[in-house]
């Protein structure tokens, strides 16, 4: 069974520009979760979806972020326009159900210049 | 609001040796679950072990057991026997059972543990 995908594995953009980061969860997991790593602190949950409803985005930093699941499959995450402060890795998990293990993805690096 | 700490942000420890990664958390749910994930250099994350608050038993697996102190709020992860592969940064994470909690989960800063040969 493939695990959880994320694409773009690396993206550099320069500051102002816009990205577009690609989740795939495993199959039949309905639970979807972003976080993010600035460099040097820790992970920091940025949202959840329960299939395509944002069960609590409460940790998105600003209306800069726009995440987005139709249908309940991937999940993308545009960051739009891109700042400095938005360098990290964006890491992207799914669960069967709320309370399950969460499965992450091998991240996408993101580095704005 | 739920917190974890984690106050050694680098270990070293002797190839076969034991070592201990501190983490202490703090919350006012009666229910909750704490993890340890270890992320290598080549950046994914992968689950190590899982304790829940309400489980009498540390837990354990494989070489990797969980020092669960409940009143003292503290989940250390002792690896046994290190081996050069266990070099990576270790998270210890919570997540709460509340309602609207959702399942997230909560993150400490790392310890990132090297193994001498």
């Amino acid at each position: 069974e493939a695990g959880v995908t994320q694409f773009p594995s690396h993206s550099v953009i320069e500051k102002g520009q816009t990205v577009t980061l690609r989740c795939d969860p495993i199959s039949g997991h309905d639970n979807l979760y972003w976080y993010r790593r600035v460099m040097g602190k820790e992970i920091k949950f940025l949202l959840h979806f329960v299939k395509e409803s944002k069960q609590d985005e409460s940790g998105m930093p600003n209306n800069r972020f726009l995440a987005e699941r139709t249908g309940g499959t991937y999940s993308t995450l545009k960051v739009q326009p891109a700042e400095l402060e938005d360098s990290g890795v964006y890491f992207c998990a799914s669960s069967q159900d709320r309370d399950s293990q969460q499965y992450f993805g091998p991240g996408t690096r993101l580095t704005v210049t | 609001a739920q917190k974890i700490t984690q106050t050694q942000p680098g270990m070293f420890v002797q190839e076969k040796e034991a070592v201990t990664l501190d983490c202490t958390y703090d919350t006012s749910d009666q229910s909750y679950g704490l993890f340890w994930y270890k992320q290598p250099s080549s950046g994914e994350m992968i689950f190590l072990i899982y304790q829940g608050s309400y489980d009498e038993q540390n837990a354990t697996e494989g070489r990797y057991s969980l020092n669960f102190q409940k009143a003292r709020k503290s989940a250390n992860l002792v690896i046994s026997a290190s081996q050069l592969g266990d070099s990576a940064m270790y998270f210890c994470a919570m997540r709460g059972t509340l309602y609207n909690q959702g399942g997230k989960l909560i993150f400490g800063q790392g310890t990132e543990l090297s193994v001498k040969p």
